[in-house]
């Protein structure tokens, strides 16, 4: 059974850098057949998701238009986790953030997420 | 971008009574060659993280009570709870993964 394991502070100074881990058990963060993503939920936004990275043969990433430049999403396959860097952040990125699994059932396409993290809340405020 | 629009924004039905909630995307989910929709619904009770209902559209995720069930093609969506159950209160989204990800406003569904 996949579980997903969040870690990293609930406050964050506005134009300071975000920073998120998600420890991955019962799979492999360098599996060819699941992508890791990111999403966040506030009350303005809703649901919104953020990136991914996943490999295949090397590691690829992409990123929601709405935060690009802002993000980054890293695997660290020494600690078979991953983690999410959203840099110079407003109180509009306050949110719960959620690390969550896709599950690669047909190659080359995408699919739903099958299992999440069990959110943090981010503040962002002085 | 698809954007998903889900109706109602709440709803109340009572204990054994039919529950359906509608979601409609901006452009199709549906990819032609093998007939497959890209969309999939998700139950979230306070303080949880979302749990996986159905995906393409009206397959059911393992462990997944067969009172829920997916319908629809193309734009239009829909979940239905044949028997509404106590522990069915909560928020329900849609999400089309046919591009970069997309989820409703979300449902709020409560006992009448």
């Amino acid at each position: 059974q996949v579980q997903l394991q969040q870690s990293g502070p609930g406050l964050v100074k506005p134009s300071q850098t975000l920073s998120l881990t998600c420890a991955i058990s019962g799979d492999s963060v360098s599996s060819d057949s699941a992508a890791w993503h990111w999403i966040r939920h506030s009350p303005s936004r809703g649901l919104e998701w953020l990136g991914r990275t996943f490999y295949r043969s090397k590691w690829y990433n992409d990123y929601a238009v709405s935060v690009k430049g802002r993000i980054t999403i890293n695997p660290d396959t020494s600690k078979n986790q991953f983690s999410l860097q959203l840099n110079s952040v407003t109180p509009e990125d306050t949110a719960v953030y959620y690390c969550a699994r896709e599950p690669k059932t047909v190659p080359g396409m995408r699919s739903w997420f099958d299992t999440w993290g069990q959110g943090t809340l981010v503040t962002v405020s002085s | 971008d698809i954007v998903m629009t889900q109706f109602p924004d709440s709803l109340a039905v009572s204990l054994g009574e039919r529950a359906t909630i509608n979601c409609k995307s901006s452009q199709s989910v549906l990819y032609s060659s093998d007939n497959k929709n890209f969309l999939a619904w998700y139950q979230q009770k306070p303080g949880q993280p979302p749990k996986l209902l159905i995906y393409w559209a009206s397959t059911r995720e393992s462990g997944v009570p067969d009172r829920f069930s997916g319908s629809g093609s193309g734009t239009d969506f829909t979940l239905t709870i044949s028997s509404l159950q106590p522990e069915d209160v909560a928020v329900y989204y849609c999400q089309q993964y046919y591009t970069p990800p997309a989820f409703g406003q979300g449902t709020r569904l409560e006992i009448k």
